[in-house]
């Protein structure tokens, strides 16, 4: 099945910093790439996504990259501010356990801290 | 407004004794997954439903089981519930495969 790895685990910056997380995947199948944001105690909520057909993808202040020939894609916050704390994670649609459905594989996630 | 419901939001149950959780949804999604996320972790994929096609992951324990009797509902019986088992449980759906998937708020089980 599809393996996905996020980097860091753990991101601190300063307010009006930019922030940058990373993540690989091992299936060169995989076509679609969704990132979520879970706010501490709340559920993950689709903030921004991306297809292999697209290299970027731009929603204010909110983008992600992909590079298909490396599989890795990033996700880049600009302007950070404190309500920008949270968990992101990545995921990668690659095959399940099962090795049936396309289903999508997520990160292990990155904290993210905006200090005032 | 709300798309994906989860009840209850929490539960306390005692070690052994079965618990069911239940997620429905008013988008009329295809697919319905349910997830165990355990503190500081990644939601973890258990089961899903494409339609009624039930999709079992491979590592998931034959101590869950999933029910999905209509569109709307979904449920998550956890048949002799461990310690171990203590976790946040997300329900969430998808229109398709491909596409983002809707999260309920989920359902956090104490097992004492």
């Amino acid at each position: 099945g599809e393996n996905v790895e996020q980097h860091p685990s753990t991101l601190s910056v300063q307010e009006g910093d930019s922030a940058v997380i990373k993540c690989t995947y091992s299936d060169s199948a995989s076509n679609y790439f969704p990132w979520y944001k879970q706010e501490l105690g709340k559920r993950p909520q689709l903030i921004i996504d991306i297809r292999s057909n697209v290299g970027e993808k731009k929603d204010q202040r909110i983008a992600v990259t992909l590079n298909k020939t490396a599989k890795h894609f990033s996700l880049h916050i600009t302007e950070t501010q404190p309500e920008d704390s949270a968990v992101y994670f990545c995921a990668a649609k690659g095959r399940g356990a099962s090795g049936g459905s396309y289903i999508p594989t997520f990160g292990r996630g990155t904290s993210l801290i905006v200090h005032p | 407004d709300a798309m994906v419901i989860q009840n209850p939001r929490y539960q306390v149950t005692q070690f052994g004794k079965p618990v069911t959780l239940s997620c429905s949804q008013t988008l009329n999604h295809n697919v319905m997954y349910w997830y165990q996320q355990k503190s500081s972790q990644a939601p973890k994929l258990l089961f899903h439903y494409y339609d009624k096609d039930f999709n079992n992951e491979a590592d998931t324990p034959d101590n869950f089981q999933s029910r999905r009797p209509n569109t709307s509902f979904c449920f998550l019986d956890i048949r002799s519930p461990g310690l171990g088992d203590a976790a946040m449980y997300l329900c969430a759906t998808s229109r398709d495969y491909g596409v983002g998937q809707f999260f309920g708020p989920g359902t956090r089980l104490t097992v004492l």
